[in-house]
This record gives C-alpha cells, structure tokens and sequence, in this order.
C-alpha cells in the first residue's frame, strides 16, 4: 500500500471551494506534487510546492505544506464541473521516484 | 512526438499468455519511467531508464517482467505468462534529463491491461 495518504472521495457544489489533503510519510522529500487524473486520460501536473515554501498559489490552485506535520492540501477556488477527476498527492524518494497516494475522486454537483 | 504515446490503448490477453507494451517517450527526453496503475490505486514506480540503461529496476514485482530500451527512445515493457493480477493500468513517463522531479515527468495516457 501506499504511504501517501489522502481522503478517497470528496463532494462539492459548483462554485465552492474544494480542499483536498494529503499526509506523506518522508520528511526528505524535496517536491510535493498535485496530479490530476481524468476518465481514460493519463496523469497531469497541476502543481507542485517545493519543501523550502509553506504556500504556493496559481490562478485557482492554492497549496499549503506544513512540513512539521507532513501534510499536504490542495484548494480550488470556484469549483466547475471540468475540475471533476481523480487528484492524486505524491512525494518525491529521489531525484526521480515519485509515490502516490490512492487519489481522491473529486465529483463537482450542479 | 508532442506527448508520450503508448500503445495499445487497451490489451486484453489471456492468463498465461505473453504481452508486450509499448512506450514513446517524448523527442529528446533521455530519461523514461514505468509505473503500474491498480485499480482504486494510486501509480507505483516499476523501473527506471536512463538513456539505454536500467537505472533503477526496483518496483518490477517479479522476474516476469522485463523492459528494455535498447535504442534509449522507445521502451517495451514485457510481461510473460500473465496473471490476473497483473490486471492494471501501465503508464509510461518520460522527463528531459534524470531527476524527473527537477525537470517534470510527462505521462502518457497509459496502457490498459486485462488478463482473463
């Protein structure tokens, strides 16, 4: 199992904000990162943080890390119902191994 | 290519037989990943390549599977005698140097396998 640990489901109204966590397991790691996975499609980059930053905010996208508790959020702003997908938090182990968590299903009601 | 491309999208295959999936790293990236997708899963790391050579083979979960990148573009990841619990989605990566986490991985949309 994965030692990357997020809530698996997570319900919004269109035009709330959406809080998505993520609890990770190596204190090492230099990135964190935020996927996004859609029906049939192949994981997106939607942002990442690195470990020296406790905030880090694009357009809709706000992330917090808190480095002391190891724990990861995302927040969307002004939830559409194209941010409806799977988010998926991952750490990184080395210069070049990620580990996910199980994602969690983001499903956005009118 | 704009993007990584693997094929077949979809493989079914019967437990016991032999399949080979394909990978397209994008033009130019020298390092390229494989990770297995479960089902309610999230991705796990299978091996690593830089260039021709496997850097890292330390996530493949037995010795039934092999990958090879003998020309350090396309990569084929080589199940044999499948299992029904090799059933997932293998998603190929690629990044423009070693150390994907400084330069970004790219995904491609994955290989869908289903072993009955």
């Amino acid at each position: 199992g994965e030692d990357v640990e997020q809530s698996l489901f997570l319900s919004v109204r269109e035009g709330d904000s959406s809080v998505i966590n993520c609890t990770y397991t190596d204190s090492s790691s230099t990135y964190l990162y935020w996927y996004k996975q859609e029906p049939g499609a192949g994981l997106q980059l939607l942002t990442y943080i690195f470990s020296n930053m406790d905030m880090k905010q694009d357009q809709r996208l706000t992330v917090l890390l808190n480095k002391k508790d190891k724990h990861l959020s995302l927040r969307i702003a002004d939830t559409q119902t194209g941010d409806s997908a799977i988010y998926f938090c991952a750490e990184t182990l080395n210069d070049y191994k990620l580990s996910f968590g199980a994602g969690t299903t983001v499903t956005v009601r009118a | 290519g704009a993007g990584v491309s693997q094929t077949p999208s979809n493989k079914v295959t019967e437990k016991g037989k032999y399949v080979e999936l394909r990978c397209d790293p994008i033009s130019g990236h020298t390092a390229l990943y494989w990770y297995r997708q479960s089902l309610g899963q999230g991705p796990e790391f299978l091996i690593y390549f830089q260039g021709t050579g496997a850097a890292d083979d330390s996530g493949l979960p037995n010795d039934r599977f092999f990958a090879v990148r003998p020309e350090g573009s396309v990569s084929t990841l080589k199940i044999q005698r499948t299992e029904r619990g090799d059933s997932a989605v293998y998603l190929c990566a690629s990044s423009l140097s070693g150390g994907g986490v400084v330069y970004g991985y790219t995904f491609g949309s994955g290989t869908r396998l289903t072993v009955v």
